[in-house]
């Protein structure tokens, strides 16, 4: 069974721009959830995706954004962009979401705002 | 205060040694996980647990829902088990905040000597 993939592996962006980043989880898995992961904060909960829809949200401002495809890939979405932002955003896959059942996780995808 | 609090926050030992690593939360919930992060930024979920003993290999994993506390071991360290050991847990309803999101540990960052 292939795992979680995350692209792109790495992303160097500029201030002001907006950046999408891509996640596939396991086949069969309908749960989609993304963290992000700074020196100063450690991980966050960004928000969670269920056959589609957004199950959860963290507490990130409306420049995060996502969204779930029917064959359950999803997209990260994150506008105006600012320093604070560059970070390790990870992604998981589980079968019926987080706290149900095990989570996989993605390798990442490492953002640097400049 | 961090509702997910870890300790030790650093943690060097002798290969072979039995080690482990607490982890206290304020939170109701409904499961705990035990995460491992290696260098690099991968992600496996080692335990996803909401009562008692979890074993697996070398690794064992507990929980007291009434102590609001879990505990990972580590028998017989190896090197190949440094890492850095993340616990996070999913808020349970009616507990504040928004159900179901996973709430984070600093970690604890294991470094196992040869």
């Amino acid at each position: 069974k292939a795992g979680v993939t995350q692209t792109p592996r790495y992303l160097i962006k500029t201030r002001g721009q907006q950046v999408t980043l891509s996640c596939s989880p396991i086949s069969g898995h309908r749960s989609v959830s993304w963290y992000q992961q700074t020196p100063g904060q450690g991980l966050q909960f960004l928000f969670e995706y269920f056959s589609e829809t957004q199950r959860n949200k963290g507490n990130f401002p409306g420049r995060f954004s996502g969204r779930q495809f029917s064959n359950s890939r999803s997209e990260m979405n994150v506008s105006t962009l600012e320093l604070g932002d560059s970070a390790l955003y990870l992604c998981a896959s589980s079968s019926q979401g987080q706290g149900h059942t095990e989570a996989f996780f993605g390798q990442g995808t490492r953002l640097t705002v400049v | 205060k961090n509702e997910v609090e870890q300790s030790p926050q650093n943690l060097t030992a002798q290969e072979g040694e039995f080690i482990t690593i607490n982890c206290s939360y304020s939170v109701g919930i409904s499961a705990l996980h035990w995460l491992q992060q290696h260098p690099g930024g991968g992600i496996v979920s080692l335990f996803m647990l909401s009562s008692g003993k979890k074993k697996h290999g070398r690794l064992i994993a507990t929980i007291n829902i009434q102590e609001k506390h879990s505990s990972l071991h580590i028998t017989a360290s190896h090197p190949r088990d440094s890492a850095v050991y993340i616990c996070a847990v999913i808020r349970a309803v009616g507990y504040g905040g928004s159900q179901g999101n996973l709430i984070f540990g600093k970690g604890t960052k294991l470094s196992v000597k040869p």
